[in-house]
This record gives C-alpha cells, sequence and structure tokens, in this order.
C-alpha cells in the first residue's frame, strides 16, 4: 500500500519559478526521502531528511518535516528545464523498507 | 564507482510466457532491493535482501514470482506465468548498509516489461 502522497499530482511552472511539492504520509517514520525520476529512467536520490529534524538543504533544494502533522514538502528554486521530471517521496520504516508516494510531475517550461 | 546495472532494458512478452531479469548491485553493497512501478504510480518493493538473505517479501506473489542473490552479489528476478497486470518497470535497487540503517538506495535504470 501506498504511505505517500503528494500534491499537486501535476505542477506548471516557468524557468525562474520556485516549486513546491506536499507530501503527507500515515504512520511513524524514521527518515523521509524525495527522489527525482526522469522520463525513462531510474530514481535519482535528492535528498534525506530524519525524523528529528524540521529542514534541511541541499543546492537549489529545501526540504522541511513536520512530524505532528505528517508531511513534508520539497521547494525547488530558482527551476530550470533540467528539473522536469516526477518527483517522489518515500518513508523509511524502521526495517530500511521505503515506501513510496503516487509522486508530483513537474513540468518547467523554458 | 560504476551504479546499479541492469539487463535487460526492455521485453516483451506474451501471457504466460516466463521472464527473467538481472541486477549487479553497486559493489560492496549489502542490501539489494528489487521495486515494480505501473506506470503513473510510485514503486512498490518486491523483495529486500540483506547479503543473500531475504529481509522482506511479503509484497511479492510467490505464486508466479521469484527471486534470488547468489553469494550475496548478483540477483535476478523471475516471473513465470507472466500476466497482464506484470506490465510495468522493474527497479533493481542498492545500498551499502543494512536494512534500517536510513541509507540511500542507489537505483538501476529499470527493465520495462510489457505482457501481451
Amino acid at each position: 500500500s501506498q504511505q505517500g502522497e503528494e500534491d499537486p499530482q501535476a505542477l506548471s511552472i516557468q524557468e525562474g519559478e520556485n516549486a513546491t511539492m506536499n507530501c503527507s504520509y500515515k504512520t511513524s517514520i524514521n527518515n523521509l526521502q524525495w527522489y527525482r525520476q526522469n522520463s525513462g529512467r531510474g530514481l535519482v536520490h535528492l535528498i534525506l531528511i530524519r525524523s528529528n529534524e524540521r529542514e534541511k538543504h541541499s543546492g537549489r533544494l529545501r526540504v522541511t518535516l513536520d512530524t505532528s502533522k505528517k508531511s513534508s514538502s520539497l521547494l525547488i528554486t530558482a527551476s530550470r528545464a533540467a528539473d522536469t521530471a516526477s518527483y517522489f517521496c518515500a518513508t523509511d520504516d524502521q526495517g530500511g523498507k521505503l515506501i513510496f508516494g503516487q509522486g508530483t510531475e513537474l513540468s518547467v517550461k523554458p | 564507482e560504476a551504479g546499479v546495472a541492469q539487463s535487460p532494458r526492455y521485453k516483451i512478452i506474451e501471457k504466460r510466457q516466463s521472464v527473467a531479469f538481472w541486477c549487479n548491485p553497486i559493489s560492496g553493497h549489502a542490501t539489494l532491493y528489487w521495486y515494480q512501478q505501473i506506470l503513473g504510480q510510485g514503486p512498490k518493493l518486491l523483495i529486500q535482501f540483506q547479503n543473500n538473505g531475504v529481509v522482506d517479501d511479503s509484497q511479492l506473489p510467490k505464486d508466479r514470482f521469484s527471486a534470488e542473490r547468489l553469494k550475496g552479489v548478483d540477483s535476478t528476478l523471475k516471473i513465470q506465468p507472466a500476466k497482464l497486470e506484470d506490465s510495468a518497470v522493474y527497479l533493481c535497487a542498492s545500498s551499502l548498509n543494512i536494512a534500517g540503517a536510513g541509507d540511500t538506495q542507489y537505483f538501476g535504470p529499470g527493465t520495462r516489461l510489457t505482457v501481451l
């Protein structure tokens, strides 16, 4: 069963704008990870945030985690056409098993 | 560092036929995962190995799917017989440490299976 649910399912923005994707989950987690998947390719790990962290940055990426609301957000600043991809959140239970959401399809137009 | 290798990249078979996928994880990675990703959905874990032992196969349809990890390195996933609903991308991933450490999982390019 899917643990995470991403919102929105699809997002279309212009290059240079910021993109925000949200993820909600149901059960307690060890950590939450965000992955990117380009068309026809495997997933690439973007960032991991642990359950005791509230915010994390990596380049143009900013991830927040609110364990009280069981939600996370991924912000991509100053988006580029190359950021066009599907973005998935994945929650990690104590056993290291990743449960992925349905994904947000991001389209960045030049 | 070489990534996770998978083959074949594409496979088309008729229903009721058999098919096998191969995965070579990153050297030294203890944990190997097989995921099924149906179009428009996120990946779903089928089976997780730690070295050559199975950690979790709760979502593997064992009546038709089987997997093994010989000598704790390469792995094969087999479907016999295939059904139409098995059409999906099969992703292999590996991580350095044992399950539960929260390590990054590195994914291969996947095998796109079409069952006609």
